[in-house]
């Protein structure tokens, strides 16, 4: 199984500051098609969790700009330009090569 | 708006069944990869297994040998049996659509807790 990695496990950031989260896979997540099937998710307190990014990059529908995502290969992060009170949450990354895989998860805390 | 409806017998004793039903309101059934996916409480995220566009089902290796997958698209619906439960599966499970343009969980359930004491 590919092992997902996230550093930090926790982020504590005053508002209006940006966000930084890393995720690493154990291998390439380049498929023989040339996809890289990376993904970023958001669970708030007490919900399920939420795509925010795909494809390493591309952002689903109604995501604030303010949330980007960057990477190749193994290496991944997730920004957040900004950071909003409503931004308070886990954040995920997940591989989409069979059996599908986490990150542990990193927990966003406003300061 | 996809929206997906699941629910489930609960709570259970160790040796028993799980038994969970997601239903697919508002969008298609056929074309998607439709999963069950876990999370034990204060942890993370563990995918369980799917059925893809073409009626295959996939397993995590790790509960394969417990776990059985089915789908009904007459009805839009999806199921997970996990047998032979112990206090390790009690988790809150997500059913979720698997959509293979963006290889993402573009949408779950609201989640079900399930919880396994004697």
């Amino acid at each position: 199984d590919i092992v997902m990695t996230q550093t930090p496990l926790s982020s504590p950031v005053t508002p209006g500051q940006p966000a930084s989260i890393s995720c690493r896979s154990s291998q390439s997540l380049v498929d023989s098609g040339g996809n890289t099937y990376l993904s970023w998710l958001q669970q708030r307190p007490g919900q399920p969790p939420r795509l925010l990014i795909s494809k390493i990059s591309d952002r689903f529908s109604g995501v604030p700009d303010r949330f980007s995502g960057s990477g190749a290969g193994t290496d991944f992060t997730l920004k957040i330009s900004r950071v909003e009170a409503e931004d308070v949450g886990v954040y995920y990354c997940m591989q989409a090569q069979l059996p599908y895989t986490f990150g542990q998860g990193t927990k966003l805390e406003i300061k | 708006q996809v929206q997906l409806q699941q629910w489930g017998a609960g709570p259970l004793k160790p040796s028993e069944t799980l038994s969970l039903t997601c239903a697919v309101y508002g969008g298609s059934f056929s074309g998607y990869y439709w999963s069950w996916i876990r999370q034990p409480p204060g942890k993370g995220l563990e995918w369980i297994g799917e059925i893809t566009p073409s009626g295959n089902i996939n397993y995590n290796p790790s509960l394969k040998s417990r776990v059985t997958i089915s789908g009904d698209t007459s009805k839009n619906q999806f199921s997970l049996d996990m047998m032979s439960v112990t206090a390790a599966d009690t988790a809150v499970y997500y059913c979720a659509r698997g959509n293979g343009w963006f290889g993402a969980f573009d949408y779950w359930g609201q989640g079900t807790l399930v919880t396994v004491s004697s």
